[in-house]
């Protein structure tokens, strides 16, 4: 069974800043099935990116995701206020579809 | 507009059975893998189950194994999860979440989530 492990667990940082998120796998996984997802207090998951680097329908340009094997991560070139929340990376291709723990992006 | 509704949420006590729903619009729900995420106050995404799109292939985590069922009425656009012998640690805030179409996917589409609470 696959383990996602992300990093740092908590970001501070200030808008404008860039955001570096990190996602390790315990083993490796096809980038095809490798998803981002943005989480704020009180709502659902949004999905940002898919298939490691695909951004979903309406995600701004600024959300980036890359690599390969079992290391991926999300950058956001400069952060916005609404940034400001968890995010989780998720492997999809076999069940189980495990969540990382998630990162909390929080304002310096 | 593409939607998932869920219900059925509550308190219920230990060993105690419940049944979410999760009711679809604004889409071949027929055609969609769907997932049951769940979230535990203050804590992270875990998934819990996953059903193909015609109800023939289920899976679950380990930690709901032989309690929960999944399954879908594609007639009704809905799914559901029936929920035995609950304990504490399964409360937690239920998502339905819309998977591929026919096969492997990211969940794009997220309902709101219900609220499930195990206690006495």
């Amino acid at each position: 069974e696959i383990v996602l492990t992300q990093s740092p667990g908590t970001l501070s940082l200030s808008p404008g800043e860039r955001a570096t998120l990190s996602c390790r796998a315990s083993q490796s996984v096809s980038s095809t099935y490798l998803a981002w997802y943005q989480q704020k207090p009180g709502q659902p998951p949004r999905l940002l990116i898919y298939g490691a680097s695909s951004r979903a329908t309406g995600i701004p340009d600024r959300f980036s995701g890359s690599g390969s094997g079992t290391d991926f991560t999300l950058t956001i070139s400069r952060l916005e206020p609404e940034d400001f929340a968890v995010y989780y990376c998720q492997q999809y291709g076999s069940s189980p579809y495990p969540f990382g723990q998630g990162t909390r992006l929080e304002i310096k | 507009e593409v939607q998932l509704v869920e219900s059925g949420g509550g308190l219920v006590q230990p060993g105690g059975s419940l049944r979410l729903s999760c009711a679809a619009s604004g889409f071949t729900f027929s055609s969609y893998w769907m997932h049951w995420v769940r979230q535990a106050p203050g804590k992270g995404l875990v998934w819990v189950s996953r059903i193909n799109s015609d109800g023939s292939s289920t899976s679950y985590a380990d930690s709901v194994k032989g309690r929960f069922t999944i399954s879908r009425d594609n007639a009704k656009n809905t799914l559901y999860l029936q929920m035995n012998c609950l304990r504490a640690e399964d409360t937690a805030v239920y998502y339905c979440a819309r998977g591929g179409e026919y096969s492997y996917d990211a969940f794009h589409i997220w309902g709101q989530g219900t609220m499930v609470t195990v206690s006495s």
